[in-house]
């Protein structure tokens, strides 16, 4: 079963940092492009970042480039998503997505970032 | 940034009856559109990309229909598992931006 699973989210502090993992089961991880998207308390989805299959393409979205970082470990089939400098604005879950030729055709359930002090 | 615009925010409908969702982008995405379904505490489904074409394994009660601005998914028999929001999104612009969703309560 094609499968990913998000996890790392939890309370932090503005100004905090806060590294979120996705390990992806079922499938051939290397051979997508992958995706985090946000959801902000009772708010629509936001793109956040996308990374192709080898890492070395990288996109952001405006409202967190120099902030947040996306990589991933092909080896290992992980996904991960380094947040650093958080606002109150951040706190959403963020989930990981498969992408394929543009579409996200399989997500994680997310995981939960507060930023509150 | 194109704004994709849904209607209504929340249709009642009873089991049994067709649902009817629009979704509107600010300038023409052409056929780049998807639908996804998410429940609370769920990982997002992908129904239909490309505006009318069914991911594998959605059942044929949905369809997807429109191009350039005006898009509608159709629910031709609602079942007691399709209660959910629905939610569309471009992916011929960047960034890729996604609807607010439209909620399908139990009337």
């Amino acid at each position: 079963e094609e499968q990913l699973v998000e996890s790392g989210g939890g309370l932090v502090q503005p100004g905090g940092s806060l590294r979120l993992s996705c390990a992806a089961s079922g499938f051939t991880f290397s051979t997508y492009w992958m995706s985090w998207v946000r959801q902000a308390p009772g708010k629509g989805l936001q793109w956040v970042a996308n990374i192709r299959q080898d890492g070395k393409e990288l996109y952001y979205a405006d409202s967190v480039r120099g902030r947040f970082t996306i990589s991933r470990d092909n080896a290992n089939n992980s996904l991960y998503l380094q947040m650093n400098t958080l606002r109150a604005e951040d706190s959403a879950v963020y989930f990981c997505a498969r992408v394929a030729n543009s579409i996200r055709d399989r997500w994680g359930q997310g995981t939960l970032v507060t930023v509150s002090s | 940034e194109i704004v994709m615009t849904q209607s209504p925010g929340t249709l009642s409908v009873s089991p049994g009856e067709r649902a009817t969702l629009s979704c509107r982008a600010s300038q023409s995405v052409s056929t780049n559109l998807a639908w996804y379904q998410q429940k609370l505490g769920q990982a997002p489904r992908l129904l239909i990309y490309g505006a009318s074409t069914r991911a594998t394994g959605v059942p044929d009660r949905f369809s997807g229909s429109g191009s350039g601005t005006e898009f509608t998914l159709t629910i031709s028999s609602l079942q007691s598992e399709d209660f959910a929001t629905y939610v569309c999104q471009q992916y011929k612009h960047w960034p890729e931006t996604f609807g607010q969703g439209t909620k399908v309560e139990i009337k």
